[in-house]
Formats: structure tokens, sequence, C-alpha cells
């Protein structure tokens, strides 16, 4: 089992609905946890950082994290064709510099 | 340019022969990072530079498997008699301090070894 597991998708929707994302993970360790997206031939870059449990809120973003039952979400409000990209969680214990990924999903957003 | 730049942005080779990967990070970026990202896959972590010494190269698969970073700033991942399973993304990052900090990645070498 890896220690971050990922649904790949793909996932298509239309344009302006919620999107749901998720991750579960298995290392207690896991203290931080990231949103990253990836668009096509391109690198990851972050959306999301959040530190133990909790809710954190960006924009159109909103990043969960439950430690107890080790699910990671982000939700995506009034989703856009340029949300389109593959979507990767990510995890770390105590440096930032280690990150366990997912496999990320693949998310479409048709106009 | 401002982000992190990586050459070649396409490599294809035959296996067994040796290929290097560069890496030119962001202008005072201190920490360096090498990760692996092979099709439908996340990427994974291979080595972590902090200056011109490789803090955790844990990562790394093998001992074909090799990266230097000189004088601190740009880095070459070193692969030598390359396989068909070492086919890949490589994807460089960096950020300004190691243990804490966002990594900026670049867009990756992509390997492909017939």
């Amino acid at each position: 089992q890896k220690e971050v597991e990922q649904d790949p998708g793909p996932l298509s929707v239309p344009e302006g609905a919620i999107v749901s994302l998720n991750c579960t993970y298995s290392n207690s360790a896991f203290q931080y946890f990231m949103w990253y997206r990836q668009y096509s031939r391109k690198g990851p870059e972050l959306l999301m950082y959040t530190y133990s449990s909790g809710n954190k809120e960006d924009g159109r973003f909103t990043a969960q994290v439950d430690k107890s039952s080790k699910y990671i979400s982000l939700f995506i409000r009034d989703s856009q064709p340029s949300d389109s990209a593959t979507y990767l969680c990510a995890s770390t214990g105590g440096s930032n510099y280690k990150l366990t990924f997912g496999k990320g999903t693949l998310l479409t957003v048709n106009p | 340019g401002a982000g992190v730049s990586q050459t070649p942005s396409n490599k294809v080779t035959e296996k067994g022969k040796y290929v290097e990967l560069r890496c030119d990070p962001i202008s005072g970026h201190t920490a360096l990072y090498w990760y692996r990202q092979s099709l439908g896959q996340g990427p994974e972590f291979l080595i972590y530079f902090q200056g011109t010494g490789a803090a955790d190269d844990s990562g790394l698969p093998n001992d074909r498997f090799f990266a230097v970073r000189p004088e601190g700033s740009v880095s070459t991942l070193k692969i030598q008699r390359t396989e068909r399973g070492d086919s890949a993304v490589y994807l460089c990052a960096s950020s300004q301090q190691g243990d804490t900090g966002e990594l900026f990645f670049g867009e990756g070498s992509r390997l492909t070894v017939l």
C-alpha cells in the first residue's frame, strides 16, 4: 500500500460545478499537507498548504485535513475550464522537502 | 527567466547509454531537489541538496544514479547504463530554505530510453 492514495480519475465536470478531490494517507507522522496543480507537460505548482488538521480557504479553493481519519480533501467552487489539470495531493512529516505524492487526479472542466 | 530551468526538455537515448540532466534553480535559492515522475504517477523524491552538499540522497534508486551541485547553484543528475525503466520525467525544484517553504518546480526533462 502506498503511503498516499489518490483516485486517478479522470473526472469531468461542467463549468460552474463544485469539484471534490480526495486522498487518504497511512503515515501517522505526516503533519504537512499540500495540493499541487500540474498542467500538461508542466511542473507541479503549489495551490494549498495546510499544517495538521483543519480547513484553509483561498479564493475558490478550500483544503481540508482530517487527521483522525487520515483524509485530505480539496474543494473547487465555481470551477472554470482553466482549472482543467492534474491535481496532486502531497504529504510530509517534519521537513518540507521529502514530499510523498499521490498519483494525481486528472480534472477536466467543460465549458 | 525567473523560474527553475531544466535542460534538455526531451532526451531520447538507447539502453546502456550515459545521460546528464541539468537544473538551473531560482537565483538565491539554497535548496535544490530532484524528483522523478513516471507516467500516470506522482513525483517521487530522489535527492535534496542544501548548498553544495547532498543532504539526503535516500531516494536515488541505485548506484547508477548520481547528482552533483559543485558551486551550490546549477545541479546535474547523471544516469549511467540507462535502462528502459529509467524512462520518466525528471523534475527539479528549488526553495529558499531546505526544511520550510514552498518548492518551485521546473517543467522537467522527459527521458525516454529505447
